[in-house]
């Protein structure tokens, strides 16, 4: 199946550094990428959807400054922690789907993000 | 708005045992649900699927069928192995059948002990 890449796999940052994520579809090309976030023990939460070439589409609740998505090429979408805070410590992954045909969602392996 | 309900791990069973993870959800329409499993280290990986009710979806020994008037999605398998640890996630997808916009459970982490 299609190869999702995801890094850094883990990071520590201090409070108020920004930390970039990225998310790479190795072997298709993607149109639109997902970005999940998941806190303790809870479900994956959708937060934004990335497009290629415009503006992200960000769920209800979810802070457009806070978390920047670029989505500047169809192999590549970044997601920025911008001043990050301890409360924004969490698992963060990222998925993509081919653009015919395939409807399945191939999912990057996932940021764990702990800010101190 | 869609949810997904998981039963809650963690699950440790023993080397062929029987398997049953809970999976019930609420949502408008005709959704598409999905299994995924995430094995340490790596990423998220769809185990199986079923787009319509009553469909049955199937993969390496595991099993989940569409159970509409029960809106549940229970996965099932016969005789687990060691190498099934792993954390499984429930999942509905938004009504076309595609997959590339979901609503996740909370995840259930399974350990097989030998």
């Amino acid at each position: 199946g299609a190869v999702v890449s995801q890094h850094p796999s883990r990071v520590i940052c201090k409070s108020g550094t920004s930390v970039k994520i990225e998310c790479r579809s190795l072997d298709f090309q993607a149109t639109t990428m997902f970005w999940y976030r998941q806190f303790p023990k809870q479900s994956l939460m959708l937060m934004a959807t990335s497009n290629e070439g415009s503006k992200a589409t960000y769920e209800q609740g979810v802070e457009k400054d806070k978390f920047l998505i670029n989505h500047a090429s169809l192999t590549l979408s970044t997601l920025t922690v911008t001043s990050a805070h301890p409360e924004d410590s969490s698992f963060y992954i990222c998925s993509a789907s081919p653009p015919r045909g395939n409807t399945e969602a191939f999912f990057g392996q996932g940021t764990r993000l702990t800010v101190v | 708005g869609d949810s997904v309900t998981q039963m809650e791990g963690p699950v440790t069973l023993s080397e062929e045992a029987f398997l049953t993870i809970n999976c019930t959800y609420t949502a408008t329409g005709y959704p598409s649900l999905f299994w995924y499993v995430q094995y340490p280290g790596e990423g998220l990986q769809l185990l199986l699927k079923a787009t319509k009710a009553d469909d049955k979806g199937s993969n390496k020994g595991f099993e989940a069928t569409y159970r509409k008037e029960t809106t549940s999605f229970h996965l099932e398998k016969g005789s687990v192995q060691v190498s099934d640890s792993a954390v499984y996630f429930c999942a509905l997808g938004r009504g076309d059948g595609s997959a590339r916009q979901l609503t996740f459970g909370s995840g259930t982490q399974l350990t097989v002990l030998p």
